[in-house]
């Protein structure tokens, strides 16, 4: 099977902007997670999403936004962009009887000047 | 989720054996205990999971102890390439839909 797979690997945008990260997991897992993770906070819990739904949030603003689209491919927007923002952001799938296992993807490394 | 405390770095020749223990006083009963590795940028992966006594696969070994308040995470002789951050993770997974909650992990150097 194909790994889990982000696009863009690398990113470079300015204050201001929002951005679009796209994530495609590994077949037949339904659950995609999306991670941040920079040198100060270390890897942080973004948010879940199964079969379309988001049903787990961490602790970020509301300009961290996501969806599922129906074959569980899945993305994140990030608006209004601020310096703290850049990190690599990291997606995970797993199937339903392994939530503890998941896979990552490469990540997307956004810089913001 | 139960608080993690790990190292935070460790150093080891090749082909010795590196053990990293985990402290998870507040371990609940049905939490398990799970190990990842992550290279530098690079996404973690996956180690090995474990409830108790020793779990052990192709990569690593997991000793839990009877009380399960620690864990140690076992790389039998290591090589250049075991150089990465270890993540000990404990938790339930019907309680986190998706959420694994990272520490500071733990930075292993192997050197020649």
């Amino acid at each position: 099977k194909a790994g889990v797979t982000q696009t863009p690997r690398y990113l470079i945008k300015t204050r201001g902007q929002q951005v679009t990260l796209s994530c495609s997991p590994i077949s037949g897992h339904r659950s995609v997670s999306w991670y941040q993770q920079t040198p100060g906070q270390g890897l942080q819990f973004l948010f879940e999403y199964f079969s379309e739904t988001q049903r787990n949030k961490g602790n970020f603003p509301g300009r961290f936004s996501g969806r599922q689209f129906s074959n569980s491919r899945s993305e994140m927007n990030v608006s209004t962009l601020e310096l703290g923002d850049s990190a690599l952001y990291l997606c995970a799938s797993s199937d339903m009887d392994s939530y503890y296992e998941q896979y990552f993807g490469p990540g997307t490394r956004l810089t913001v000047t | 989720l139960a608080k993690t405390t790990q190292p935070i770095s460790m150093d080891s020749y090749e082909g010795q054996e590196v053990n990293i223990t985990c402290s998870h006083n507040n371990i609940a009963t049905n939490d398990y205990i799970t190990w990842y590795q992550q290279f530098p940028s690079q996404g973690p992966r996956f180690i090995i999971q474990g409830y108790k006594t020793k779990v052990t696969n192709e990569v690593a070994s997991l000793f839990i102890p009877a009380d399960r308040k620690s864990s140690t995470l076992s790389l039998p002789r290591v090589s250049l390439s075991d150089t990465a951050v270890y993540y000990c993770l404990v938790g339930v997974p019907e309680d986190s839909w998706g959420k694994l909650q990272f520490g500071a992990g733990t930075q292993v150097v192997v050197t020649p």
